[in-house]
């Protein structure tokens, strides 16, 4: 059973910042919340992973509330190329089974 | 990263055959998994498939229909049986557990499109 809640989609113009929510409620002491993306016939693809507060990195930012009962996913300026779909998942850090929400398709417009 | 040889890619199948998909890692990882995805839709795991002992299935999948193998910790394979329309779907491995780094982050597969007609 998913975890997680998420937007169904998203529009968003090249250039902007997009944000993208998850609520996960019964996130457990243990668990770790991750993103994936997805773009049309290929495998998911690790973006960022945190715990607790804020993580950055080349691509991303993930900020996570004191309570951890949700999660938001950021990207600065987007292109084109960043149309896909975006999950969020939750689960223990070590050797997980994930699974998957609905996840969020994201539609960057030039 | 992991680099994850799925093969075949994509195949047309009779109904009433089977077909085998391998899962082949670069290097040793701890987990490996088998997920499905239907067009459109979200990702459902299968099963986890265990080094030496049988696979764990998850709700609604069982080992008749969906018989996975994983002689090795970087090598898996998951046969779809006695297929039908149904089962056309895209079929992903992904691995866990890089043996030997503390890396902790899932790598899937490009998947094996398969078509049951």
């Amino acid at each position: 059973l998913a975890k997680t809640t998420q937007p169904i989609s998203m529009d968003s113009y090249e250039g902007q910042e997009v944000n993208i929510t998850c609520s996960h409620n019964n996130i457990a002491t243990n668990d770790y919340i991750t993103w994936y993306q997805q773009f049309p016939s290929q495998g998911p693809r690790f973006i960022i992973q945190g715990y607790k507060t804020k993580v950055t990195n080349e691509v991303a930012s993930l900020f996570i509330p004191a309570d951890r009962k949700s999660s938001t996913l950021s990207l600065p300026r987007v292109s084109l190329s960043d149309t896909a779909v975006y999950y969020c998942l939750v689960g223990e850090g070590n050797f997980n089974k994930f699974y998957f929400g609905s996840g969020t398709k994201l539609n960057v417009k030039p | 990263s992991a680099v994850i040889s799925q093969k075949p890619s994509r195949d047309i199948c009779q109904r009433g055959t089977s077909l085998t998909i391998q899962c082949q890692v670069d290097s040793q990882v701890t987990m490996m998994f088998w997920y499905r995805q239907q067009p459109g839709q979200s990702l459902t795991l299968i099963a986890t498939a265990n080094q030496g002992s049988e696979a764990t299935y998850e709700s609604g999948f069982v080992i008749d229909k969906f018989p996975i193998s994983r002689p090795n910790l970087t090598f898996s394979t998951l046969t779809v049986s006695n297929m039908t329309p149904e089962d056309s779907s895209i079929y992903l491995c992904s691995v866990e557990g890089h043996l030997g780094t503390l890396n902790t982050e899932a790598f899937f597969g490009q998947g094996t499109r398969l078509t049951v007609v």
